[in-house]
């Protein structure tokens, strides 16, 4: 069992929807990190949270540290949106553990 | 762009040698963390190093090893290579490698074992 757990796996949506993405982690952790990979492999980082939320742009990000779990927010979802999104968490040992990614597909 | 740069883009080996892989990290950046990703699978955390050091390691057999030199550049080397090696290897540089601070990643190595 992974110790990131992302939902969904596979995700698909009208361009202008708001999209939610879900990840869940088992033990405490010192940050989480969301990151955009393109095809081709280019991970871009998005945000990295210890706690509360973050916005850039059309993103939003929020993490509940008690309950463990995390999301990611799309709003107004275009078709560049289209991409892996891939929760990580990152341990005080510098360790890292990534979730398996939501692709996602945002149709014009 | 992030400023991390890797080489070579491609590679194809054949079971039993060896590959060494390189990355230049953003420049300002000490630290330079190591990635493996299988096909439709989420990274797994190789090994990091800071200021040359090896600073954590994952879950991977002591044929991954690497070296990071004076101006941070870093290599990873893998011995005797398997069929499962076969990945997208990933770097990341971070200005000092705490855990909560932003990772630049580069665009990655494409390893094929036949």
């Amino acid at each position: 069992k992974n110790e990131v757990e992302q939902s969904p796996q596979n995700l698909t949506a009208q361009e202008g929807e708001f999209i939610t993405i879900n990840c869940s982690y088992s033990v405490g952790i010192s940050a989480l990190h969301w990151l955009q990979q393109h095809p081709g492999g280019g991970i871009v980082s998005l945000f990295m949270l210890s706690s509360g939320k973050k916005k850039h742009g059309r993103l939003i990000a929020t993490i509940n540290i008690q309950e463990k779990h995390s999301s990611l927010h799309i709003t107004a979802s275009h078709p560049r949106d289209s991409a892996v999104y891939i929760c990580a968490v990152a341990y005080n040992n510098n360790d890292m553990r990534f979730g398996a990614g939501t692709r996602l597909t945002v149709k014009p | 762009e992030t400023g991390v740069t890797q080489s070579p883009t491609h590679l194809i080996k054949t079971r039993g040698q060896q590959v060494t892989l390189r990355c230049s990290s953003q420049s300002g950046h000490n630290t330079v963390s190591w990635y493996q990703q299988a096909l439709g699978q989420g990274p797994q955390f190789i090994f990091q190093y800071y200021r040359e050091e090896e600073n954590g390691r994952g879950n991977f057999p002591p044929r991954f090893s690497g070296l990071q030199f004076p101006n941070y550049s870093s290599e990873l080397n893998v011995n005797a290579l398997e069929l499962d090696d076969s990945a997208l290897y990933l770097c990341a540089s971070s200005r000092t490698g705490r855990s909560q601070e932003t990772q630049y990643f580069g665009p990655g190595t494409r390893l094929l074992v036949l």
